[in-house]
């Protein structure tokens, strides 16, 4: 298995400007995380989908973050507009249903974004 | 006050030394505990999972989970340079969706 599939890798872009991150879960995995990484906050978890549908979206900074997940296999992030404060490392994830088997998690390699 | 507290390190040790790295948190409800292993520039991956209190062994690791305290351990018996990394923890409850991390403790094992 290729394992969740993130891109871009990195990202550097100017204040204002529009940012999609996109995300490949895991074939066969039925919920999808976005989480934010800084050294500041550690990981945050942005929102979460469940069979494509947003569940939570409380971790959602402001209405300049927008997420979805039109099929199974693709999800997106968007910030619009970016500002420099979004600088961080934003990963995705999925999860197999099989959680209480000991299957958890499984994080893409995520994508470094600098807002300049 | 954060859900989960952990010290952000970083922690330095020689090569061979015995590693014990430390969650608290404040919410009841986690059932579900967890650690992470994150090498520069990638993402986490699991390394020990847990459900309610006790032991668990892997090979060099063991955690350790005392809700009585709300305090998890990870301990790291011949501790290798290859083990530098930093170390989440995690948890949750009966809602798994909801995985809260510690900001990870930064291990850095010296030849």
């Amino acid at each position: 298995d290729a394992g969740v599939i993130q891109s871009p890798r990195h990202e550097v872009t100017e204040m204002g400007q529009e940012v999609t991150l996109r995300c490949k879960p895991i074939s066969g995995h039925n919920s999808l995380f976005w989480y934010r990484q800084t050294m500041m906050r550690g990981l945050e978890l942005l929102i979460y989908f469940n069979n494509n549908v947003p569940i939570d979206d409380s971790g959602m900074p402001e209405d300049r973050f927008s997420a979805k997940m039109p099929n199974a296999s693709f999800s997106t992030l968007k910030i619009q507009p970016s500002e420099p404060r979004d600088s961080a490392v934003y990963f995705c994830a999925s999860i197999s249903p099989a959680v209480l088997s000991g299957n958890t998690i499984y994080f893409g390699e995520g994508s470094w974004l600098t807002v300049v | 006050q954060k859900e989960v507290e952990q010290d952000p390190g970083p922690l330095s040790v020689p090569e061979g030394a015995i590693v014990s790295l430390n969650c608290t948190y404040s919410n009841s409800a986690f059932q579900y505990f967890m650690w992470y292993r994150q090498y520069s520039r990638k993402g986490p991956e699991l390394l020990m999972y847990t459900y309610s209190s006790g032991n668990k062994e892997d090979g060099r690791f063991t955690a350790q989970v005392d809700k009585s305290s709300k305090y998890i351990s990870l301990f790291i018996r011949d501790s290798q340079p290859s083990d530098s990394a930093t170390y989440l923890c995690a948890m949750t409850g009966t809602g798994f969706q909801k995985l809260v991390f510690g900001t990870g403790t930064r291990l850095l094992v010296s030849p």
